[in-house]
C-alpha cells in the first residue's frame, strides 16, 4: 500500500530556529505539493514540483522559505528564521501525471507535520 | 487569482439527515475533485468530475459538476458518524497543469 511519507510529524520549536520538513513522495509519481494547513486560511498551496523542477512556488514567503527535491524520492521544505505565524500543519501531496497530458490529478496526502513555533 | 467557495462552513445534523455541500469557482474548471478530511487527519481523495453537468454516485455520496463548469455539489444521504471530517473541493484550470485550487471546506458533524 503506497503511501506518502512526512517527517517529522510533530514540532515544537522556538522563533528564530531553522526547521526542516521532509516528505518522500509514493515511487514513481512526477508531481510534488507542499500545502499548509490554518484555521484561518485553510488549505493553501506553497509550492509545486514536476519532475523535481519547481513550477510554482508563488505561494510561498520567499524570504524564509525554501523547498528543494534533492531526487525523486525526496522533497523539502525548509524555514528559517521560523516565526509563531508559521505555526500550521504542512502537507506533501505527490500524484503522477502522464507525459503529455494536463489537467488536474488525484493528489496523494502526506499524514503532515504539526509545526509549532514558539 | 482563482478563488473556491463552498458553503456552508459548518454543518451540523442528526445521523439520518441528508447533507449538502455547495462549491463555487471564478472561473470555469477543466476538472473537479472531492476529497475528506477527518479530524486529525490528511484530504483523502473521493472523486473527479471532468464533464459538464456530471454526476457520479458512491453509496450514499451523489456528486455533481455544473453544466458551466463553475460550480460542483456534494450530497450525503442518511449519513452517519462515520461521515463526519472536513469535505473540500478542489479544482483545476486548463492549461494548469496538476495544480489544484481547493476550497474553503464544509465542516460536518453528526450527532447520534
Amino acid at each position: 500500500d503506497a503511501r506518502v511519507t512526512q517527517t517529522p510529524r510533530h514540532k515544537v520549536t522556538e522563533m528564530g530556529q531553522e526547521v526542516t520538513m521532509r516528505c518522500q513522495p509514493i515511487l514513481g509519481h512526477n508531481t510534488v505539493f507542499w500545502y499548509r494547513q490554518t484555521m484561518m486560511q485553510g488549505l493553501e498551496l506553497l509550492a509545486y514540483f514536476r519532475n523535481r523542477a519547481p513550477l510554482d512556488d508563488s505561494g510561498m514567503p520567499k524570504d524564509r522559505f525554501s523547498a528543494e527535491m534533492p531526487d525523486a524520492t525526496l522533497a523539502t521544505l525548509k524555514i528559517q528564521p521560523s516565526e509563531p505565524r508559521d505555526s500550521a500543519v504542512y502537507f506533501c501531496a505527490s500524484g503522477l501525471v502522464p507525459l503529455g497530458q494536463q489537467g488536474g490529478k488525484t493528489q496523494y496526502f502526506g499524514p503532515g507535520t504539526r509545526l509549532l513555533v514558539l | 487569482g482563482q478563488q473556491v467557495m463552498q458553503i456552508p462552513q459548518y454543518q451540523h445534523v442528526q445521523e439520518g439527515e441528508d447533507f449538502t455541500t455547495y462549491c463555487n469557482s471564478s472561473t470555469t474548471l477543466s476538472n473537479i475533485q472531492w476529497y475528506k478530511q477527518r479530524p486529525g487527519g490528511h484530504p483523502v481523495f473521493l472523486i473527479q468530475l471532468v464533464k459538464s453537468g456530471e454526476v457520479k454516485k458512491q453509496k450514499r455520496l451523489t456528486f455533481q459538476f455544473g453544466e458551466a463548469k463553475k460550480n460542483s455539489s456534494l450530497h450525503i444521504t442518511a449519513t452517519q458518524t462515520t461521515d463526519v471530517g472536513t469535505y473540500f473541493c478542489a479544482g483545476s484550470l486548463a492549461g494548469g497543469g496538476n495544480k489544484l485550487t481547493f476550497g474553503t471546506g464544509t465542516q460536518l458533524k453528526v450527532e447520534l
